[in-house]
């Protein structure tokens, strides 16, 4: 069966202390996989993109990597307004296209 | 460019009503998806529509329905309200390149309280 796993549940940082989160996946026929950042009460805030493994990309104080089996996002030197649920989604060519992990919530403290 | 809006933002209904919630998706984008989102569940797909056909539907009852019109706009319906259906009804929406769809970009959801 398909699933999409992320850990921590949830992660307290001081101001600057870098960390990881992680996205762990077992799904066939992955097309991608999203990041989104998600703000209390608000929509998905779309972060990123990665298609393949072996691919990055970053913004900020944001960076997404992929593996054949997982994703990270790292952050470095987080800010409190870096703080939010990170969600990971993947995406198939079949079926319903697009199943989310259940989220870290992650909190920067000043 | 605007992003995808979703009315209304806050609804109370009672138990046994039924609710429309209405989606404006990104100019261009021809997918729309409906999501509801519990603390206890996290993201569930509800269901796609594309070109007014409903592509891919996810595991909830009938009561759940939706439909899209030729501008793209979607409207989900759910009949005969239940407690647990009190949620974050987050719309999405997406390019479509043949089977496959971009990142999806999210409206700020209507959040439906069942008393």
């Amino acid at each position: 069966e398909d699933q999409v796993t992320q850990s921590p549940e949830a992660l307290r940082l001081q101001e600057g202390e870098s960390s990881s989160l992680n996205c762990s996946y077992t799904v066939s026929g992955l097309r991608g996989l999203f990041w989104y950042r998600q703000d209390p009460g608000k929509g998905p805030e779309f972060l990123f993109t990665l298609y393949s493994a072996g691919e990055e990309k970053e913004k900020e104080r944001l960076k997404a990597t992929l593996t054949k089996k997982e994703s990270f996002l790292h952050i470095t030197a987080p800010k409190p307004e870096d703080s939010a649920t990170y969600l990971c989604a993947v995406h198939r060519n079949y079926g319903q296209n697009f199943v989310f992990g259940p989220g870290t919530r992650l909190s920067v403290l000043p | 460019k605007a992003g995808v809006t979703q009315t209304p933002r806050y609804l109370i209904k009672t138990r046994g009503q039924q609710v429309t919630l209405s989606c404006s998706p990104i100019s261009g984008h021809r997918s729309v998806s409906w999501y509801q989102q519990t603390p206890g569940q996290g993201l569930q797909f509800l269901f796609e529509y594309f070109s007014e056909t409903q592509r891919n539907k996810g595991n909830f009852p009938g009561r759940f329905s939706g439909r899209q019109f030729s501008n793209s706009r979607s409207e989900m319906n759910v009949s005969t309200l239940e407690l647990g259906d009190s949620a974050l009804y987050l719309c999405a929406s997406s390019l479509r390149k043949g089977e496959l769809n971009t990142e999806a970009f999210f409206g700020q959801g209507t959040r439906l309280t069942v008393v």
